[in-house]
């Protein structure tokens, strides 16, 4: 079993819609957990990180359920522009502080 | 100017041949690590170092090795390539203070024959 599993889609979704994407972990010493988003043939650059408490950056909405082992990502109000591969990452502490990555979820708005 | 930068961008080698890979950063962190990316496997760590007298095996690292020359340069190597490594490889940077961010370099595509 994968250490971060995320659905790959693609979800096609039109403008304006809203999306939502999952992602599972495996390891309960998980301590840390971000989304990171990557375009195509282009390098991760972090999105944002996900607090216990849950987080939001203008239309990006993450949370955290620990309890599940569960993060999610919830974009509202889709743009073209929001068209990329969606990283679910996870750190593991007392393992060096090395991050884990899911496989990505892949998001293509459509006109 | 990019923070991170790595070369070449696209390689193309044969099977056997001795391949470098390079790393550099201008952001003065510490820590740096290289990754390999393939299709629906997220990315994996090849090797990583937290200070130039420090070097460390990742999730991946057969067939691989790696050099800091300095704390602003890390090299990946690979002695004598196969074509299941042809992949997508990044560097990445962090601060010691902040290592759950890191900063990646734009890539290096290298295919395999």
């Amino acid at each position: 079993r994968k250490e971060v599993e995320q659905d790959p889609g693609p979800f096609n979704v039109p403008e304006g819609a809203t999306v939502a994407f999952n992602c599972t972990y495996s390891n309960s010493a998980s301590q840390s957990f971000f989304w990171y988003r990557q375009d195509c043939r282009k390098e991760p650059k972090l999105l944002m990180s996900v607090y216990s408490s849950g987080n939001e950056d203008g239309r990006f909405t993450a949370q955290l359920n620990r309890a599940s082992q569960y993060i999610s990502l919830l974009i509202r109000d889709s743009k073209l522009s929001d068209s990329a591969t969606y990283l679910c990452v996870v750190n593991i502490k007392g393992a060096g502080n090395m991050l884990t990555f899911g496989g990505g979820t892949r998001l293509m708005v459509k006109p | 100017d990019a923070d991170v930068t790595q070369t070449p961008r696209n390689r193309i080698t044969k099977t056997g041949k001795r391949i470098m890979l390079e790393c550099s950063q201008t952001k003065g962190h510490d820590r740096m690590y290289w990754y390999r990316q393939d299709p629906g496997l997220g990315l994996r760590l090849i090797y990583y170092s937290f200070d130039v007298k420090d070097i460390n095996k990742g999730e991946i690292s057969d067939g691989y090795s790696v050099s800091r020359q300095a704390q602003a340069k890390f090299s990946l190597s690979l002695e004598s390539a196969i074509p299941n490594q042809t992949a997508l490889y990044f560097c990445a940077t962090s601060d010691a203070a902040y290592t759950d961010t890191q900063y990646f370099g734009p890539g290096t595509r290298l295919t395999v024959l």
